[in-house]
């Protein structure tokens, strides 16, 4: 079975340009969140989406936008990109909404951001 | 706001048992222990998860003390693979990562 997959696996953008990372979760899975991991530290939640609303966000600038379709993939967008932005951009799903008691969550390969 | 802490790194020889200690003394009674692993490059892996009683899987054994707030997980028989970082988290909605520890096997 196809685990979480992410696209593009590396990107590179100056600095004020936009950028849209996708995830595809698992199938049947329909819960996604998102975490951004600067090099050195763990990974830093900044959005949950189940059932193609939002459920959650941390504590990230309004740059942050996502969204969840129907077939429960999702897009991340950054806009207005910024050198602290560079990062590795982790996808993660589950089978349902990450509040749930037990609800293992799949993480996909990662998005490398550099940003110039 | 991650609510546990962990060594920041520990060596293990290989094919002894790797015992990482997790202090979460603010730990809620609902709240579970999660444990994942990222090996370099890699996103965060599952490994096993804990209320209160003790867990094994084929992975490893996850003991949580009686009052909550500490556990250890326990890599039976380290192999080489197993250089990575490991993160304790205490969950709610969503998994709060903290800086884990790096685990290094050496041969």
């Amino acid at each position: 079975d196809a685990g979480v997959t992410q696209s593009p696996t590396h990107l590179i953008k100056t600095r004020g340009q936009h950028v849209t990372l996708r995830c595809s979760p698992i199938s049947g899975h329909k819960s996604v969140s998102w975490y951004q991991q600067v090099l050195g530290q763990g990974p830093q939640f900044i959005f949950q989406y189940y059932e193609k609303e939002e459920r959650g966000r941390g504590n990230f600038p309004d740059r942050f936008s996502a969204r969840q379709f129907p077939n429960y993939s999702s897009e991340l967008n950054v806009n207005a990109l910024l050198l602290g932005d560079s990062a590795l951009y982790l996808c993660a799903s589950s089978l349902t909404l990450a509040g749930e008691t037990y609800n293992e969550q799949f993480f996909g390969p990662g998005t490398r951001l550099t940003v110039l | 706001d991650a609510k546990t802490t962990q060594p920041p790194s520990m060596d293990c020889a290989e094919g002894r048992a790797a015992n990482l200690p997790c202090n979460h003394s603010t730990i809620s009674g609902n709240e579970y222990v999660y444990w994942y692993r990222q090996i370099h490059s890699q996103g965060p892996q599952y490994i096993i998860h804990g209320l209160k009683n003790n867990e094994t899987n084929e992975m490893a054994s996850l003991i949580i003390t009686e009052d909550r707030k500490s556990s250890t997980l326990i890599l039976p028989h380290a192999t080489l693979r197993d250089t990575a970082v490991y993160y304790c988290i205490v969950k709610d909605y969503k998994l709060s990562f903290g800086a884990g520890t790096t685990v290094t096997v050496r041969a």
